[in-house]
């Protein structure tokens, strides 16, 4: 099966720096997702990982570490628009390459 | 820009009504996607669809039923709808290992 822990929330202040953290167990590994959702709205992509590394994005990064099943999301120049929740999922080869979504890291950025 | 859209943002049942929820993409993406997203639970996959025709079994599918009958529509049925039924409904859609779009979902309630 899949697993794949986040934080359940984290608080920063606007124009700080924030890093969210994605681990995952997966069979068949096959690219990490990174989505951002805000309160009652649909998920919109952010950024996409397959291979080990950072991917560089505007104010968003993203790494992954296949090794260590890891991931995170960095997000710079905090603005009060970034308060939403960061949605890490993960595709496997097997089934068809459907995502498996974490639960989601609610951030809160204050003035 | 890709589109997904869904019949409707907010919908009230009753207990042991039919339930139809509609999504159109209009991006000839061939898999189609059908979560609900409960708080503490994040995004889990109740079916999809790889092809006209086709479909799996996602990770919840007790209770629900699907339809596509032509490549732009997947329809989600709750044959009964129960209470714990309520949830918010999204529709997402993609194309080989690319990333998902998502509609703006549906918020069911059913009392």
């Amino acid at each position: 099966g899949q697993n794949i822990d986040q934080p359940t929330e984290m608080t920063a202040t606007e124009g700080a720096i924030v890093q969210i953290n994605c681990t995952y167990q997966t069979s068949g590994f096959n690219g990490l997702f990174w989505y951002q959702q805000h309160a009652g709205e649909a998920p919109t992509f952010l950024s996409y990982n397959v291979l080990d590394g950072l991917e560089e994005k505007g104010r968003f990064s993203s790494f992954l570490s296949r090794s260590k099943g890891y991931s995170y999301l960095l997000l710079k120049e905090l603005q009060m628009k970034d308060s939403a929740s960061y949605l890490c999922a993960v595709s496997s080869n097997t089934g068809f390459q459907k995502l498996v979504f974490g639960t989601g890291t609610r951030l809160l950025v204050s003035p | 820009d890709v589109k997904v859209t869904q019949s409707s943002r907010y919908l009230v049942k009753r207990t042991g009504e039919k339930v139809f929820l509609e999504c159109v993409q209009d991006m000839d993406h061939e898999n189609m996607f059908w979560y609900r997203q409960d708080p503490g639970l994040g995004l889990r996959l109740i079916y999809f669809s790889y092809d006209v025709k086709m479909k799996e079994k996602g990770d919840i599918p007790e209770g629900y039923s699907v339809s596509r009958e032509k490549k732009e529509r997947f329809s989600l049925i709750l044959e009964s709808a129960s209470t714990n039924q309520t949830s918010m409904y999204l529709c997402a859609s993609k194309t080989g290992a690319y990333e998902q779009y998502f509609g703006p979902g549906t918020r069911l309630t059913v009392t």
